[in-house]
């Protein structure tokens, strides 16, 4: 079974510019989320997909972060415009349902750094 | 807002035991996990427990949990090289949401 894709792996941006991340969950995985890893410490959940709608995004600095799964299957994260702050590695992950025990299956993530 | 807590480092020579110990606040935690990092890679997921269990065993690995004190261990025995990475603790509620801790560095020399 092939596991969550991430790309690109790496991005190097200046502080203003925009910059995007797309995430192919494992198949048939109805749930997916966006985290942010801060270098030092756990992740951040950003915003979680069922489907294609939202579930949580209470985390997610709407103000230059923005997430989208149009068709229920691939998602792809863009900031706009990009702080220093934002340099972090970004994860997806999915899992089949909602609720319960189903674990999160994670993605090897994309590290940004912004200069 | 609820916390996950774990030591940042710990150091143990090849072929001892490592015991990474977590902590968490969330009484209505459902599920709690372990995730290993290693350098560049995503989040492996090693080993989960029901929050109604108190050990879960899995060949090295041995979790124990102590709902009353909201205690996490994951005692990973006959510790080798290639087990050197981040341990994350991690728990989540009903609705999956998921919080992770700051991660433990496991150093095991030889």
């Amino acid at each position: 079974e092939a596991g969550v894709a991430q790309s690109p792996r790496y991005k190097i941006i200046e502080k203003r510019q925009s910059v995007a991340f797309w995430c192919n969950p494992i198949s048939g995985h109805a749930t997916l989320y966006w985290y942010q890893q801060i270098l030092g410490q756990g992740p951040k959940l950003l915003i979680q997909f069922q489907n294609n709608g939202v579930v949580d995004d209470s985390q997610l600095p709407k103000d230059r972060f923005s997430a989208e799964r149009l068709k229920g299957v691939d998602s792809t994260l863009k900031i706009q415009p990009a702080k220093l702050e934002d340099s972090a590695v970004y994860l997806c992950a999915s899992s089949p349902v909602q609720g319960g025990k189903e674990t999160q299956y994670f993605g090897p993530g994309t590290r940004l750094l912004v200069l | 807002g609820e916390d996950v807590e774990q030591s940042l480092f710990l150091s143990v020579r090849e072929g001892d035991s490592s015991v990474i110990n977590c902590t968490y606040t969330d009484s209505s935690s459902t599920y709690l996990y372990w995730y290993k990092q290693e350098p560049g890679a995503g989040l492996q997921l090693l080993t989960y427990i029901f929050s109604n269990m108190d050990m879960k065993q899995d060949q090295r690995l041995t979790v124990l949990l102590n709902k009353k004190d909201k205690h996490l261990s994951l005692r990973i025995a006959d510790t080798q090289t290639g087990d050197s990475a981040i341990y994350f603790c991690a728990e989540s509620n009903k609705d999956n949401d998921m919080r992770f801790g700051a991660g433990t560095r496991l150093t095991v020399k030889p």
